[in-house]
Parts: C-alpha cells; sequence; structure tokens
C-alpha cells in the first residue's frame, strides 16, 4: 500500500531564506507526483507535477526533484516570502490502473516578515 | 472558466439530518473526484467518476454516503444520517485526462471546499 510522508510536518523561517520541503513515498510504482499549496480556508492548488520520467520541474521560484527510486521529492523555494505561508502536500498517482492520488499530511509552512 | 464550483461553503447541521453537498466541475473535465480532509486523517478520496459513471467508491466510509453525477456538469455527495465524526472539510476536482496518454500530466483542480460541521 502506497504511503506518502512529508517532513518536517511544520516550518518557520525568516523572509529571504531559501528552504526545502522533502515527501518521500514507499512504492516507486507511480504514474507523476504532484505539489499542492492550500492556503487557510481554502481549496489546494496545484503547483508542479513531475510525471515519473522526469527528474524535476520548475516555476519561478519554485523547483520540485524526483528521485523515483528512492522514493524522494523535494520542493525547493528559494528567496521565501511571506505570501509563500501556507500548507504544502505533495501527491503521487501510482500505476496501480486508479487514478487515485495518494496525498502526504503536509507541510505548514510559515514565512516571518 | 470559474473553476470547480462547490456549494454550499459552510453546512451545520444536526445529527441525523441529511446532507447534500454540490459541485459542478470544470467544463469540458472527464474525471471528478470527491475528497474529505481531517485533521486526523488528512486528505482521502472518496470516490471518483469518469464520464458521469462511478469507477471507484472504495474511499466511501459507509452506506451512509452516496455520490452520483446526473450530468457532466453536477455532481453531488449525500449523507444521510449524519454524525458528528462526518464533520470534515469535502473537496471536488476535476480533471481532464482524457488519453491514456496523458494520464501521467492529468493535474487535479480543486474547489474550494465545504466545511461541513454536524452537531
Amino acid at each position: 500500500k502506497q504511503e506518502v510522508t512529508q517532513i518536517p510536518a511544520a516550518l518557520s523561517v525568516p523572509e529571504g531564506e531559501n528552504l526545502v520541503l522533502n515527501c518521500s513515498f514507499t512504492d516507486s510504482a507511480i504514474y507523476n507526483l504532484q505539489w499542492f499549496r492550500q492556503d487557510p480556508g481554502k481549496g489546494l492548488t496545484s503547483l508542479l507535477l513531475i510525471q515519473s520520467s522526469q527528474r524535476e520541474q520548475t516555476s519561478g521560484r519554485l523547483n520540485a526533484s524526483l528521485d523515483k527510486s528512492s522514493g524522494r521529492s523535494t520542493l525547493y523555494i528559494a528567496a521565501s516570502q511571506p505570501g509563500d505561508s501556507a500548507t504544502y502536500l505533495c501527491a503521487v498517482m501510482p500505476m496501480d490502473s486508479s487514478y487515485k492520488l495518494i496525498f502526504g499530511s503536509g507541510t505548514r509552512l510559515l514565512v516571518r516578515p | 472558466d470559474a473553476g470547480v464550483i462547490q456549494s454550499p461553503r459552510h453546512e451545520v447541521t444536526e445529527m441525523g439530518q441529511e446532507v447534500t453537498l454540490r459541485c459542478k466541475p470544470i467544463s469540458g473535465h472527464d474525471y471528478l473526484f470527491w475528497y474529505r480532509q481531517t485533521m486526523m486523517r488528512g486528505l482521502e478520496l472518496l470516490i471518483y467518476f469518469n464520464n458521469n459513471v462511478p469507477i471507484d467508491d472504495s474511499g466511501m466510509p459507509e452506506d451512509r454516503f452516496s455520490a452520483k453525477m446526473p450530468n457532466a456538469s453536477f455532481s453531488t455527495l449525500k449523507i444521510q444520517p449524519s454524525e458528528p465524526r462526518d464533520s470534515a472539510v469535502y473537496f471536488c476536482a476535476s480533471s481532464e485526462i482524457g488519453l491514456a496518454g496523458a494520464l501521467a500530466k492529468n493535474i487535479q483542480y480543486f474547489g474550494a471546499g465545504t466545511r461541513l460541521s454536524v452537531l
């Protein structure tokens, strides 16, 4: 059974710092891995999607990497800003012919001004 | 497009009452997903539809939960009778998966959710 783990559960950093969020998964048979952002009281917004054949994806100050063999992904946020404060979730889509996403429990990020 | 639209945004009801949550997916999307989010269990998939047909309802917690998709632009999740442990945020998401080759690229677009409180 696929399990997704995110560490740390919470992170507080001063504005301007570069930071890394971690995601690990137990079964490497995945179609893709996605990083989402969730603001309080809001839905999830997709940030980056990495297909299983890819190693990384970049969008602005965000860079996500995928090491399928070791079951790991990282989300790198450069020059963090208070507006980056949110919960970040990673999710994998297993290769079991279902189109489910299996989510981690998220990392709650606070960027202090 | 306005995105995935869910209603109501908040629902407070008493134990034993019927609750109906509604979702309008993004036009043209062929997959619709219902999720539940709680502090204890995180985000869990309840059921998903492809072209209005339920494909996998293994995540539906019990018979009190049912979901329908009468047409491509509307879906409901019903709880009857509701219980306090059903209190959670329920999300609807839609995706355009289309051809099998596009599966790896699919992104799910989430609605803002319905916060349900059962007293």
